[in-house]
């Protein structure tokens, strides 16, 4: 079974610094995507990036990129340029390719930032 | 706003109790994903459909269902509750089976058994 782990519970940036969260995952499958949600206190959960795990190419979304190794099984997203409003939950979401049904969770990391 | 609607947004009952949540996909989305999310964890899947047929299950307790209906809103039932049940329940849609395009996620139900 395919198993996301998030190892860092919580994190904290300045305001207009650089923060990287982590994201570990286990599969024996080749094709799949990752994902990265964020839950702000609103409680709405908010696609942030998706990444095809048959494309090399690293995928961005304006302040938000990620940095995709498949052979270590890492998928770690980088925020630039932390604004307020990144204050959140940020979680890690695996789906398979084959298995068309669910995603599949980290626990997820808090990011505080700070003014 | 993503499009999907669930209501209610609170709901607070008894342990021993049913409730119903119901979901309203964005238009043209033909599959719902309900998942479970307890306090400060990771969300769990629990069941899916997809234009009406169930098509995949998680860890969904034999005291919760749910169905699809033809106009594609979703309900997920919650029998004989008990306290461990409190939790934000999500239900999601996407165009299609799978995620493959982007999924959208409504504002949750938060559930409180007293």
């Amino acid at each position: 079974a395919q198993t996301v782990t998030q190892s860092q519970p919580e994190m904290s940036v300045q305001e207009a610094e650089t923060v990287t969260l982590s994201c570990t995952y286990d599969t024996s499958e080749s094709d799949y995507y990752l994902f990265w949600y964020k839950q702000p206190p609103s409680r709405q959960m908010i696609l942030v990036i998706r990444q095809e795990a048959y494309k090399q190419q690293n995928a961005t979304e304006n302040r938000f990129s990620v940095n995709f190794q498949k052979a270590a099984k890492s998928f770690s997203l980088k925020i630039s340029d932390s604004q307020l409003g990144d204050a959140a939950m940020y979680f890690c979401a695996y789906r398979s390719a084959e298995n068309t049904d669910k995603l599949i969770f980290g626990t997820g990391t808090r990011l505080q930032v700070f003014p | 706003d993503s499009g999907v609607t669930q209501t209610p947004k609170h709901l607070i009952t008894a342990t021993g109790q049913r409730v119903t949540l119901r979901c309203s996909p964005r238009s043209g989305d033909l599959s719902v994903y309900w998942y479970q999310q307890s306090l400060d964890q990771g969300l769990q899947f629990l069941i899916q459909y997809y234009n009406g047929e169930e098509r995949a299950k998680g860890n969904i307790l034999e005291r919760f269902s749910a169905q699809q209906f033809p106009d594609l809103h979703s309900e997920l039932n919650l029998s004989s509750l008990e306290l461990g049940d409190s939790a934000l329940y999500f239900c999601a849609s996407s165009v299609e089976e799978g995620w493959g395009t982007e999924a959208f996620f409504g504002q949750g139900t938060r559930l409180t058994v007293v």
